[in-house]
């Protein structure tokens, strides 16, 4: 069975510090893996992966795809409150929309 | 250039009653996708649409759940005879083509709350 798996379940962290969010998968048909953040309401998107070792990077953000070990993490450094949210990962299946989610990294940036 | 559009924000039926989503796409878009977060879950497929045809339903509950998109107007996800385990956020999700590599954007979703 398909399955995206994050941790940790949750983070509580400082202003400043430096996070970085796990999250391992087993999926037939890879196409891509997405990173959303979710506050109150829609999950944003933050990255797609679909090569190996080549790192996206937004500012403070940053992720890297390792499709061999099947897993991506999800940097942030010098986090702010701002930042406080649920981080989900979802894997993309060749041919279909049909996400995979993982059930999300709940971060806590304290000031 | 409006994105994903999901009414109402917030919904609030009793047992038994019936819920009616909506949802919007993207101008240009042609297919939509919805999606159910339960608390502290993360989201799950439950059905892909065209223009008044249904592609996938495989993660919709085959009783009281139904969707449609009909050439005009929204995506509605209308759910009967709504339990205690219906609560939920639903989202809505809209794409130009059915495998476009471009990644989902989500509406705001509707928050359905059975009491």
């Amino acid at each position: 069975e398909d399955k995206v798996v994050q941790s940790p379940l949750s983070l509580v962290v400082h202003e400043g510090d430096t996070v970085t969010l796990n999250c391992s998968y087993e999926v037939t048909n890879f196409r891509s893996l997405l990173w959303y953040k979710q506050e109150k309401k829609a999950p944003t998107f933050l990255f797609m992966l679909t090569s190996s070792g080549i790192e996206k990077k937004s500012g403070r953000l940053s992720s890297i795809l390792d499709k061999k070990e099947l897993f991506s993490i999800l940097n942030i450094t010098a986090t702010q409150t701002g930042d406080s949210a649920v981080y989900l990962c979802a894997v993309a299946r060749s041919g279909t929309y049909k996400y995979i989610f993982g059930t999300g990294t709940r971060l806590k940036v304290l000031a | 250039n409006a994105g994903v559009m999901q009414n109402p924000r917030h919904l609030v039926r009793r047992r038994g009653q019936e819920a009616r989503l909506r949802c919007s796409p993207m101008k240009g878009h042609s297919h939509v996708y919805w999606y159910r977060q339960l608390p502290e879950e993360g989201l799950k497929f439950m059905v892909y649409l065209q223009k008044e045809n249904i592609i996938d339903e495989s993660g919709m509950p085959k009783e009281r759940f139904s969707a449609e998109f009909p050439k005009e107007g929204p995506s509605i996800l209308r759910i009967q005879q709504v339990v205690r385990g219906d609560s939920a956020a639903y989202f809505c999700a809209s794409s130009p083509y059915g495998t476009d590599n471009s990644p989902l954007h989500f509406g705001n979703g509707t928050r359905l709350t059975v009491t």
